[in-house]
Parts: C-alpha cells; structure tokens; sequence
C-alpha cells in the first residue's frame, strides 16, 4: 500500500533551517510529483512548492522562494524539504503529499511533522 | 484579496444536505478551473475528496462516497461540495484548492459542524 512515512518533531531556533524528509513507499517514487504544505495550529493548509523525483524539477510559492529548498534522493525513496531563516510564524505542521503530475489530486498524504521555531 | 474563499463555518442536521462554497477572487473565472476539495478531521493530515472541472471532467477520491459531489455556480463565480444524507462523521474542515498562476491555493476552509 501506498505510504508516505515524514521524520519527526523538531525544534529550532530562529534564523536556524529545518530538513523535513518524506520516505515514500508502495508505488513507484518517480512516477509522482511531491508536494509539501504546511498548516499552523488551529489555521488553513498553506502550499509551499512541489517536486518532480523523476527530473528532480521543483516550483516553489513566491512567498518562500528564496527560502525553501526541496531535493530527492531516489536511491531511497525519499524526498526533502528545507527551510531555512526560520521565524516564529513558521512553526506549524509540514505535510508532504503526492500527485499525479500536473493535477492537484493530492491522494496520499504523510503523517505530518511538527516543526517549532522558538527561542 | 485570497484567490479562493470560503466560510469559515456551516451547520447543518443529520440527514440533511450542506453545500459549501469556495469563492473565486474577483476576475479569476470558474468555469474553466479544475476545483479540488479535501476534508480534514482533527489531528489528522487532509483527505483528497474530488475535483470538480464540469460534469464530463471530473473524479471521485478513492473510497469517498458518492453523497459527496462537486459542481459549480458560474453566476456567482463558485465551486461547490456538496454533501447529501449528512453524518456525524462528516464534522470536520473542508478546504477547496486551485491552481492559478503557479501556485496551488488553498481557499480558508470551512469548518462543517454536524447537529
């Protein structure tokens, strides 16, 4: 079956980057796009960008282009996301997703991973 | 102004039907969008339900059951959930979602109370 297994709960101080990891499994990793967004307590989903496996293409949102970075490594199933220049309203919980490429059918989803920003 | 919005909060009875919408931005035409929904219960990640482009152009998520159904009100430039026969398992948040200049947006959510 079809899993998207994330790394756990961290937490960083501001200015510091955080490294989210998503271990997909059950379905061929190159053969779908990820997606990463991200959800504060008790707020709405927010989108940061996606990532194609196969090409290693991303597109990140405007808001944090500059400051996010998303990578894969293939050989392990697994892509990454990176956010550096943490602040205090960056803690939230970041959730990778996958899709068929070019459509927004974002069927399975991690667990999620709680990052907190606090010094 | 968000590209999509929603209301942030809807009641309705069990056995009824509730039918949230998800607004588009003022100049950014509905009718030609694929609208994609997601439910979210408490402490869990969302859960893709459907898209919506037009009746010949659609998909049902798998395992969602067919009293959840898409469409759209070109007039008021909407994309609609609609969910028929409500349960108690249907209390949750439902956020609507497009992509429009790059970047998939997420409408605001509504939190669906069931009572």
């Amino acid at each position: 079956q079809v899993q998207l297994v994330q790394s756990g709960a961290e937490v960083k101080k501001p200015g510091a980057s955080v490294k989210v990891s998503c271990k997909a499994s059950g379905y061929t990793f190159t053969s779908y796009d990820i997606n990463w967004v991200r959800q504060a307590t008790g707020q709405g989903l927010e989108w940061l960008g996606w990532m194609d496996p196969e090409s290693g293409n991303t597109g990140y949102a405007r808001k944090f282009q500059g400051r996010v970075t998303m990578t894969r490594d293939t050989s392990i199933n697994t892509a990454y996301m990176e956010l550096s220049s943490l602040k205090s309203d960056d803690t939230a919980v970041y959730y990778c997703a996958r899709n068929p490429s070019l459509t927004g059918d974002f069927e399975y989803w991690g667990q999620g991973a709680l990052v907190t920003v606090s010094s | 102004q968000a590209v999509l919005t929603q209301p942030s909060s809807l009641s309705a009875s069990p056995g009824a039907s509730a039918s949230l919408t998800c607004t588009l931005r003022s100049g950014i035409n509905v009718d030609t969008y694929m609208i994609y929904w997601f439910q979210q219960k408490p402490g869990s990640p969302p859960q893709f339900l459907l898209n919506y482009r037009s009746d010949s152009d659609k998909k049902q998520g798998s395992g969602v059951p067919s009293r959840f159904s898409g469409s759209k009100d070109v007039s008021a430039n909407a994309g609609i959930l609609l969910i028929s026969g409500l349960q108690s398992e249907d209390e949750a948040d439902y956020y609507c979602m497009m992509w429009h200049s790059s970047t998939w947006e997420f409408g605001g959510g509504t939190k669906l109370t069931v009572l």
